[in-house]
């Protein structure tokens, strides 16, 4: 059992290019959501999915796309990098977004850096 | 979800417990006190949850007060290793997005 898994863990990008984050989680976990980290605003929420081909925005969508094709993978799309997108990722699964008291894992990170 | 008070920052001895207070005055019947913590910006690591009684695990202790408005939450013995920054969470079962608010934690310094 690898929980959430991300990758790259660290990634150098030039403004206007595209990648991916991969995210993967080995918990038949329904719930996959998508953070992002700066210094001094907390973790925001980007996107989310309740299941395999269910997903929604978050609070800060824009400049990213996600897709759900599997149950396991819930990879998040940099379409055109910019430099305001330099910072730490974090993917978290859960069992359901609705179940009284399950719990939220999250992955180990994904530093980008937009130069 | 309701909102929840915690002290900025702690020192605690290594070996001793450490006890990290939080208060969620305005909680409601059906929302989850969690606990998770941040070691030098890790991954969230989730330690602990519970809804009105006592819980344990094999990291921590959680103990919330009989009318819920506030928890503690105990690091039976405390290691260097568990320095990091701790975050009290409340959260219902409703939620829309399943979003996760964390506040600005506490960070536990434990010292040798």
């Amino acid at each position: 059992n690898a929980g959430v898994t991300q990758t790259p863990k660290f990634q150098v990008l030039k403004t206007g290019q595209s990648m991916t984050l991969q995210c993967a989680q080995d918990m038949n976990h329904e719930y996959m959501s998508w953070y992002r980290q700066d210094p001094g605003m907390g973790l925001r929420l980007i996107h989310y999915s309740v299941g395999a081909g269910i997903t929604d925005q978050g609070e800060v969508p824009n400049g990213y796309n996600v897709s759900r094709s599997t149950t396991e993978d819930f990879p998040l799309r940099l379409l055109s990098a910019a430099p305001s997108q330099t910072s730490v990722y974090f993917c978290a699964s859960s069992y359901s977004l609705t179940l009284s008291g399950n719990t939220i894992y999250f992955g180990e990170g994904s530093w980008l850096t937009v130069v | 979800d309701a909102k929840t008070t915690q002290p900025p920052s702690m020192d605690c001895a290594e070996g001793r417990a450490a006890n990290l207070p939080c208060n969620h005055s305005t909680i409601s019947g059906n929302e989850y006190v969690y606990w998770y913590r941040q070691i030098h910006s890790q991954g969230p690591q989730y330690i602990i949850h519970g809804l009105k009684n006592n819980e344990t695990n094999e990291m921590a202790s959680l103990i919330i007060t009989e009318d819920r408005k506030s928890s503690t939450l105990i690091l039976p013995h405390a290691t260097l290793r568990d320095t990091a920054v701790y975050y009290c969470i409340v959260r219902g079962p409703s939620s829309n997005t399943g979003k996760l608010i964390f506040g600005q934690g506490t960070t536990l310094q434990v010292k040798p």
